[in-house]
């Protein structure tokens, strides 16, 4: 069946400007997480979305940026006003239990 | 999960030879662990699982080794073969009724030499 997919796949924006990033989960998955790696680096948790519960936004490093997830599908994550530290792949999963199950990224260059 | 801005570690080994990438875990109440392996421009993929209340599983060219005591993971590949190279990830996952928690460890980059 289908995998997580993310769109899009490369994204090049100026600095200062907002930039939505969509991740389309696999269908039936309650949990969704977003993850930011930058070059060369580990895993940066984001925010987690489980079912409809309250999202935990615990990894947001700062109000600009911000996460919506509708129901159990789509999920949009928000950069606003963006900076070139912002430059990373911005990795989304979801899972039905432990197994995490990623999507290919959107890779985001701030000039 | 979180994982730290850390440059990845990093592990060579000959085309042949048996790889070993190891794991600090940080939560003794973890009872669920899954090794990822990140190949370039690509997502994290699972390679093999193992719960809490077993020490050791096998896979195919891959065994997984969980030391409880010193809360210690480890990722062994036999015969490593270049499409090994990749970034492999430990996750370290807590079940509950609020969801599951997942913390990722920072990773280490494997590269095999022809």
């Amino acid at each position: 069946g289908a995998g997580v997919s993310q769109s899009p796949s490369n994204k090049v924006t100026e600095k200062g400007k907002d930039v939505e990033l969509r991740c389309d989960p696999i269908s039936g998955h309650t949990a969704l997480y977003w993850y930011r790696q930058r070059l060369g680096q580990g895993l940066e948790f984001l925010i987690y979305f489980q079912g409809n519960s309250a999202p935990d936004k615990s990894g947001l490093p700062s109000d600009r940026f911000s996460a919506e997830r509708t129901g159990e599908s789509v999920s949009t994550l928000t950069i606003q006003r963006t900076q070139q530290e912002d430059s990373a792949v911005y990795l989304c999963a979801s899972s039905n239990w432990y197994e995490q199950y990623f999507g290919p990224g959107t890779r985001l260059t701030v000039t | 999960g979180e994982s730290v801005g850390l440059h990845l570690p990093t592990l060579s080994v000959q085309e042949g030879d048996n790889s070993i990438i190891n794991c600090a875990y940080s939560n003794s109440a973890s009872d669920y662990f899954i090794w990822y392996k990140q190949e370039s421009g690509k997502g994290p993929q699972f390679i093999i699982d193992i719960r809490s209340n077993m020490d050791k599983r096998q896979g195919q060219r891959v065994t997984v080794l969980l030391n409880k005591t010193v809360k210690h993971l480890s990722l062994q590949i036999a015969a490593t073969q270049p499409g090994d190279s990749a970034v492999y990830f430990c996750a370290e996952n807590i079940g509950g009724t609020g969801g599951f928690k997942t913390i990722f460890g920072a990773g280490t980059r494997l590269f095999v030499k022809a």
